[in-house]
């Protein structure tokens, strides 16, 4: 079974450019969350998406960041323009609906740096 | 809202020794507790998980942890560190929907 998969896995812009970062959860996994971590700092909760719709996107910076999640599968997360302060790692994570443990299942991350 | 605790950034142990990293958690209720961890170049791994069944949790890669209530604490140990365990590792807690994370400590193993 594939895991959670992330696009780019490295990614440099300049400030003001458009990023756009992937996700695939893993298959049938409905509840697919985005967290980041600026160098040295915790890793924070950015949203959370059931299916399609967002449960939760309390973590998110600013209208800069636009997540979405077309069809319950594979989600985007665009930064447009990007700051200085966006760098830092992107990570995904899925998990079945089923599961009450609360387990994640991450992405090996997406690293961002604006120049 | 539950959130956790890790002390110390960086923890530095020799080849053999005893790991001990900490993590005390804050929460309303029992959460659910986890530790994972991180390679270099790699994404988090699920070391073990606390759902309110046994306070020790055996985990993979030899180590476990044990949730105390009376102290909010979940701290990870393993009996004999091995290089490949340098990694920074995750506490984190969640009570339903999202996990939230410590700052994570960066365990270093000398020879």
């Amino acid at each position: 079974e594939a895991g959670v998969t992330q696009f780019p896995s490295h990614s440099v812009i300049e400030k003001g450019q458009t990023v756009t970062l992937r996700c695939d959860p893993i298959s049938g996994h409905d509840n697919l969350y985005w967290y980041r971590r600026v160098m040295g700092k915790e890793i924070k909760f950015l949203l959370h998406f059931v299916k399609e719709s967002k449960q939760d996107e309390s973590g998110m910076p600013n209208n800069r960041f636009l997540a979405e999640r077309t069809g319950g599968t594979y989600s985007t997360l665009k930064v447009q323009p990007a700051e200085l302060e966006d760098s830092g790692v992107y990570f995904c994570a899925s998990s079945h609906w089923a599961d009450n443990t609360g387990e994640l299942f991450f992405g090996e991350g997406s690293r961002l740096t604006v120049l | 809202a539950q959130s956790v605790t890790q002390l110390g950034s960086h923890v530095s142990v020799s080849e053999g020794a005893l790991v001990l990293l900490r993590c005390n958690y804050s929460s309303s209720v029992p959460p659910y507790l986890f530790w994972y961890v991180q390679y270099p170049n790699q994404g988090l791994q699920l070391l073990l998980k606390y759902t309110s069944a046994a306070t020790l949790v055996k985990g993979i890669n030899g180590f476990e942890a044990e949730f105390k209530k009376s102290e909010t604490s979940f701290h990870l140990t393993k009996p004999s560190a091995h290089m490949s365990d340098a990694a920074e590792y995750f506490c984190a807690v969640t009570l339903s929907a999202d996990m939230r994370f410590g700052a994570g400590t960066r365990l270093t193993v000398k020879p």
